[in-house]
């Protein structure tokens, strides 16, 4: 592994279904955070996670949870999908959460409810 | 909250030059990102500024005047491979980052 991996790669699920995107990343860093990116909105922030063990809520956290049990993973779950939340989900994580440390990106999930 | 605005969508020729503008309002400031995304792929890190004033890196150059909310991103000798969406960032109080909707920039032959 090499930066940060993101699973799946796309998703089509049901309404009401729960769904976990995984998130991965090996560069020790230890701030992680959730977006969702929506044709003409950009970017917005779900949730963050400064450290291991502490989670943080962001723009948009409704309908969604995170978890940080360790430095490298940090899952989003939907626990009751509807269809707003059809999206591209990206994870992203930086060496600190301090504002001047760089956010790298990983590559993505793309999630259609139906 | 925040508000970040930049143009939607810019096209140029090859070997022009493009400026993307930027325009912020937010709850303090700790810097500002640009970002390259191309069609279907992560954003990927293009420059940083917290000091007014031009920071080169190539062919790219940003420039911030935190006194004016006001930044742009400038393209140089723009390639095809240059075709893709560029996305304003700016760090608040709360160190975290607010994006912009993103510029698409198409380049053509």
């Amino acid at each position: 592994i090499a930066g940060i991996t993101q699973a799946p790669t796309s998703q089509i699920l049901a309404a009401g279904r729960r769904m976990t995107l995984r998130c991965t990343q090996d560069m020790r860093h230890n701030a992680m955070y959730w977006y969702r990116q929506d044709l003409g909105l950009g970017l917005r922030l779900i949730h963050y996670s400064n450290t291991a063990g502490t989670t943080g809520k962001g723009e948009v956290p409704d309908g969604y949870s995170v978890s940080r049990a360790n430095t490298d993973d940090f899952p989003l779950t939907l626990a009751s999908a509807v269809p707003s939340q059809t999206s591209v989900y990206f994870c992203a994580s930086s060496r600190t959460s301090g504002g001047a440390d760089t956010q790298y990106f990983g590559p993505g999930t793309r999630l259609t409810v139906l | 909250g925040q508000n970040i605005d930049q143009p939607t969508e810019m096209t140029a020729t090859e070997g022009a030059i493009v400026q993307i503008n930027c325009t912020y309002q937010t709850s303090g400031f700790n810097g500002l990102f640009w970002y390259q995304q191309h069609a279907g792929e992560a954003p990927t890190f293009l420059s940083y500024n917290v000091l007014d004033g031009l920071e080169e890196k190539g062919r790219f150059s940003s420039f911030l005047s935190r006194s004016k909310g006001y930044s742009y991103l400038l393209l140089k000798e723009l390639q095809m491979k240059d075709s893709a969406s560029y996305l304003c960032a700016v760090s608040s109080n709360d160190y975290k980052l607010s994006f912009g909707a993103g510029t698409t920039v198409t380049v053509r032959a």
